[in-house]
């Protein structure tokens, strides 16, 4: 069964970079870019970019560009994805997610990680 | 940026009764248009794609509709487990993909 499982939660000093894991499983790896969404507490949903697991290709929201690395390990099916330069505003839970094909909307979710940023 | 707008923010509803979640466009985005069930501490999990769609192992009681700018979240027949969170998104221009603010879904 397709599984997105992703590392576990993370606490970072403001200004310091913080490196989220994807693995994923139960499927061929490079068919299906991942995408990134985070949420802050009590918030919605925010969109932060996508990787092609086939190319390497990304795209990434405008607020994020810059400070969002996103890369991906064919060999051992993991994305992931760095945010750098952390503010206490990039409190959050954040997801990983399976783009379906040529669409963009997305069908597998992994379990999310909560990074926190606190001095 | 294609902005999507919920509503309403709350909807209150009885079990067994009969709910229906909006969500508009700010352009048109055809019919590239998701809707997504998120319970607390959990991911979002897909129920509609391409605005009607359901996907796959979602219950005959959630159907969507829509297109353009307007699109319509039904539930049929409340059970205690719908009774959470639910977003829209839009994938027709991208980047960025953005999704609503999301309906919260309470028993009446």
């Amino acid at each position: 069964q397709v599984q997105l499982v992703q590392s576990g939660a993370e606490v970072e000093k403001p200004g310091a970079s913080v490196k989220v894991s994807c693995k994923a499983s139960g499927y061929t790896f490079t068919s299906y870019g991942i995408t990134w969404v985070r949420q802050a507490p009590g918030q919605g949903l925010e969109w932060m970019g996508w990787i092609s697991t086939y190319n390497g290709d990304t795209d990434s929201a405008q607020k994020f560009q810059g400070r969002v690395t996103m890369t991906t390990d064919t060999s051992t099916s993991i994305v992931y994805m760095e945010l750098s330069s952390l503010r206490s505003d990039d409190t959050a839970v954040y997801y990983c997610a399976r783009r379906v094909s040529s669409f963009y909307y997305f069908d597998y979710w992994g379990q999310g990680t909560l990074v926190t940023v606190s001095s | 940026e294609i902005v999507m707008t919920q509503s309403p923010a709350t909807l209150s509803v009885s079990p067994g009764e009969r709910a229906t979640l909006s969500c508009r466009a700010s352009q048109s985005v055809s019919i590239n248009l998701a809707w997504y069930q998120q319970k607390p501490g959990q991911a979002p999990r897909l129920l509609i794609y391409g605005a009607s769609t359901r996907a796959t192992g979602i219950p005959a009681r959630f159907s969507g509709s829509g297109s353009g700018t307007e699109f319509t979240l039904t539930i049929s027949s409340l059970q205690s487990e719908d009774f959470t969170v639910y977003y829209c998104q839009q994938y027709s221009n991208w980047p960025p993909i953005t999704f609503g603010q999301g309906t919260r879904l309470e028993i009446k």
